[in-house]
């Protein structure tokens, strides 16, 4: 089953503007991770956050967490057509079975 | 350097009939994943190898579907009597160790996966 759910399913945005998704998730986390995927290819690993951290920078990427809430989100700052991609948190419940949401897709028009 | 490379990149397949789908996980990774995922959907997990130790096989269908993985490298994932519920495109990814339960965590390397069609 899912355990991550991000939100929402879809964003456009222009180029140079900012986009944040969001990913919740029901169950006591060990970390939770983001990654990319590129249409037609495999994900590729962004960012990792553990439970005992609230926030990670990496270059344009900004990452949150809250326990408390169950949620995190991605900001992605100074977007570019390269950004276009679907975007998945993974939670990381204590085992070794990463749990995917369904994803957000992110469109970057030019 | 070289990631996970997995085979073919596309199958096209009758229903019925059985497919093998490869993965060459990266170099000296000691555990190996292999994920299923459907369109527009998330990862579904399928199993886990680590290493020698017995795999985890409890995110698989049914028994229609097997996985070996020999040696601790290459891991073959089996579908028998394909369905054309099975149509997915079936990722695997290898990690240098589990991902959880240390406290040390590693991320998964994704190969590009299989788009697996069954008519």
């Amino acid at each position: 089953s899912q355990q991550g759910e991000e939100d929402p399913q879809a964003l456009s945005i222009q180029e140079g503007e900012n986009a944040t998704m969001n990913c919740s998730y029901k169950t006591s986390i060990n970390n939770l991770q983001w990654y990319r995927q590129n249409s037609g290819r495999g994900l590729v690993h962004l960012i990792l956050i553990r439970s005992n951290e609230r926030e990670k920078h990496s270059g344009r990427l900004r990452v949150t967490l809250d326990t408390s809430k169950k949620s995190s989100s991605l900001l992605i700052t100074a977007s570019r057509a390269a950004d276009t991609a679907s975007y998945f948190c993974a939670t990381d419940g204590y085992d070794y079975k990463l749990s995917f949401g369904a994803g957000t897709t992110v469109t970057v028009r030019a | 350097g070289a990631g996970v490379s997995q085979s073919p990149s596309n199958k096209v397949t009758e229903k019925g009939k059985d497919v093998e789908l490869r993965c060459d996980p990266i170099s000296g990774h000691t555990a190996l994943y292999w994920y299923r995922q459907s369109l527009g959907q998330g990862l579904e997990f399928l199993i886990y190898f680590q290493g020698n130790s017995a795999p985890d096989k409890s995110g698989l269908p049914s028994d229609r579907f097997s996985a070996e993985r020999t040696g601790g490298s290459v891991s073959t994932l089996t579908i028998q009597r394909t369905q054309q519920e099975d149509s997915a495109v079936y990722l695997c990814a290898s990690s240098p160790r589990p991902t959880s339960g240390t406290g040390d965590n590693s991320p998964l390397h994704f190969g590009n996966g299989t788009r697996l069609t069954v008519t």
